[in-house]
């Protein structure tokens, strides 16, 4: 079964760093997303990707965030300056046709900011 | 705005018994709504969902929730628990106009040997 993969597994970085985290959707997939989770707390949206540009973000996107895909396989999630507050899981997803059917989820980068 | 919430930050069973894990929604439309599962160290992984046409739904390792739109629920059930489905369990709604999801705060499931 096709999988969305996650690199790397865990990442520790320190405070006012640069980060990228790595994602490869599923191939034929057109819809692109990233989600993190704060340790003990809910799943919360930060950016959808559609046709080569944002089509949503949330709130948390803020401008220390920005994503990419370089070369048409990767879709990449970028904190420009890492807070304490950034530690969290990040979940790379992507969808074939949009959110309604749900979508495929990768495995996680967990993100220590020390 | 759409909101979910789970009662029940977290559920204990026996192995073989009933599984129940509730999930409320607000909605001011019909809503998409999806149940996924994130097991130890691993990412989320989609039950079940509801979209349109029937209102109770199968999903994947005996697992079912059924759309009840007079009581604003759709409640995860599994009639035998195993040892196996300890995990978190996470109710989603689609938010309105957008194409992300919002989710509960989730439900741990232990199973009780």
């Amino acid at each position: 079964e096709p999988e969305v993969t996650q690199t790397p597994s865990h990442q520790v970085t320190q405070m006012g760093q640069e980060v990228i985290l790595h994602c490869v959707p599923i191939s034929n997939h057109l819809y692109f997303y990233w989600y993190r989770q704060i340790l003990g707390q809910k799943v919360e949206f930060l950016v959808s990707f559609y046709n080569n540009e944002i089509s949503e973000k949330s709130e948390i996107f803020d401008d220390q965030f920005s994503v990419e895909r370089p070369d048409g396989s990767n879709f990449t999630l970028k904190i420009r300056s890492t807070k304490l507050e950034d530690s969290a899981m990040y979940f790379c997803a992507s969808s074939a046709t949009g959110v309604n059917y749900g979508y495929t989820f990768g495995s996680g980068t967990r993100l220590t900011v020390v | 705005a759409q909101s979910v919430t789970q009662l029940g930050s977290h559920v204990s069973v026996s192995e073989g018994a009933l599984v129940l894990l509730r999930c409320n929604y607000s909605s001011s439309v019909p809503p998409y709504l999806f149940w996924y599962v994130q097991y130890p160290n691993q990412g989320l992984q989609l039950l079940l969902k509801y979209t349109t046409g029937a209102t109770l739904v199968k999903g994947i390792n005996g697992f079912e929730a059924e759309f009840k739109k007079s009581e604003t629920s759709f409640h995860l059930t599994k009639p035998s628990a195993h040892m196996s489905d300890a995990a978190e369990y996470f109710c989603a709604v689609i938010q309105t106009g957008a194409n992300n999801l919002f989710f509960g705060t989730g439900t741990r499931l232990t199973v009780i040997p």
